[in-house]
């Protein structure tokens, strides 16, 4: 596809349950970040990736949270014993170059 | 403690007039700023970007000014149009780092 895709569309989740979320860049994207963002907030920063280096992860929130991305392209975050504050919407975004980040349509959460 | 705020989270204009978006940075290490547009249940879309070595950059109805000084930039919509109506969003990158810091959103409605 020509944009950047994440799966599912929607997740529901019992509380304490792992769950996986799944990003696919625009190909030949070297940089891939995660956001997560609140009810009337904006996207906040999670973490990023040039290739299958993990860069930064200064914006996960507490160690349930673990992204990987292992061979440079698709990446998947996982959020392990989810919590109520945990409901969100999970965005993915990838770039080529500094700037303009493509976004996918995000994932919304919801932990009951 | 927001480094990048949005003051005004709506605004209505007529369809044709302009529409004014504005936001405020407190980091003075950021040297890039962009501007999202975002639909409901889509990903954010980007629309204009400029760098801090510039103080306006225009594309077509968009443009977005720079005040360095007075930490604040804008986005100018002219003339609007009823399709304009979405959440807009600033965001912010600091030298070096390719991480945006958002802003929460102003979201703009073009009556027509």
């Amino acid at each position: 596809g020509a944009g950047v895709s994440q799966s599912p569309r929607y997740k529901v989740a019992k509380r304490g349950q792992d769950v996986a979320l799944r990003c696919d860049p625009i190909s030949g994207h070297v940089s891939l970040f995660w956001y997560q963002q609140a009810l009337g907030q904006g996207p906040e920063f999670l973490t990023y990736f040039q290739n299958e280096a993990q860069l930064d992860k200064s914006g996960l929130p507490s160690d349930r949270f673990f992204a990987e991305r292992p061979e440079g392209s698709v990446s998947t975050l996982k959020i392990q014993r989810t919590q109520q504050e945990d409901s969100a919407v999970y965005l993915c975004a990838s770039s080529l170059v500094r700037g303009e980040q493509f976004f996918g349509p995000g994932t919304r959460l919801t932990v009951l | 403690d927001q480094q990048v705020k949005q003051n005004s989270p709506s605004l209505s204009v007529q369809e044709g007039r302009i529409s004014i978006l504005n936001c405020d940075y407190t980091n003075s290490m950021f040297d890039y700023f962009l501007w999202y547009k975002k639909y409901p249940a889509e990903g954010p879309t980007f629309l204009i970007s400029i760098s801090s070595i510039k103080d306006k950059n225009e594309d077509g109805r968009f443009t977005v000014f720079l005040n360095k000084s007075a930490k604040h930039l804008s986005l100018h919509i002219v003339p609007s149009q009823p399709g304009d109506s979405a959440v807009y969003f600033c965001a912010a990158a600091q030298g070096g780092s390719e991480k945006l810091v958002f802003g929460k959103g102003t979201k703009l409605t073009v009556n027509p």
